[in-house]
């Protein structure tokens, strides 16, 4: 069976910096996807792990260790902005995209 | 580029009525997913087509929901009857390719979804 854990919601504040963790179970495994979604939106593409270790891209980061089942996103410098509601989704070979329940963070001044 | 166009994006039906969602892809990308969003949960696959193929249906309610992509190019979901249970955002995405071959990932881009309500 398949399985993504990932916290139901956080709170941060402007400028602080906010790791969302995600633990998945899955029967094949090829790759790790963060999206973000704002409210009433589509989701978005934010980063790819297949390999052990960290991506970096900007603001965010993504962390992969594939022996621990365990991917996190690190958001740096918080901007009003990123309040929103972050996916964490593993890639089996040639399937579609499994999503967990997303992780509602928030921002405040 | 133009992105993946949806329609309609609101729609309130009556349970035990028919609807069905429109989907156009972005120009190009072989693979098209819909997925099933209720409200304050992840995407959940409903099936995914490779061109005019489809790839995976298994979590597909085919007893009332079904779904067709002609000439590998736009695709319906159809749902008949509707339930109350039904409620949710539907989102098409597509991508040049599957999701992750070979340690390369395909981007999915995503439609802005259809809202349905089922009263």
């Amino acid at each position: 069976g398949q399985n993504i854990d990932q916290p139901t919601e956080m709170t941060a504040t402007e400028g602080a910096i906010v790791q969302i963790n995600c633990t998945y179970q899955t029967s094949g495994f090829n790759g790790l996807f963060w999206y973000q979604q704002h409210a009433g939106e589509a989701p978005t593409f934010l980063s790819y792990n297949v390999l052990d270790g960290l991506e970096e891209k900007g603001r965010f980061s993504s962390f992969l260790s594939r022996s621990k089942g365990y991917s996190y996103l690190l958001l740096k410098e918080l901007q009003m902005k990123d309040s929103a509601s972050y996916l964490c989704a593993v890639a089996q070979a040639g399937t579609a995209l499994i999503f967990g329940k997303g992780t509602t963070l928030s921002v405040s001044s | 580029e133009a992105g993946v166009a949806q329609s309609p994006r609101y729609k309130i039906i009556e349970k035990r009525q028919s609807v069905a969602f429109w989907c156009n892809p972005i120009s190009g990308h072989a693979t098209l997913y819909w997925y099933q969003q209720i409200l304050g949960q992840g995407p959940k696959l409903l099936i995914q087509f490779q061109n005019n193929g489809v790839v995976d249906d298994s979590q597909l309610p085919k007893d009332r929901f079904s779904a067709e992509r002609l000439k590998g190019v736009d695709s319906t979901l159809k749902i008949q009857p509707a339930k109350l249970e039904d409620s949710a955002v539907y989102l098409c995405a597509s991508s040049l390719a599957p999701a992750s071959f070979r340690g390369k990932y395909t981007e999915a881009f995503f439609g802005q979804g259809t809202r349905l309500t089922v009263v």
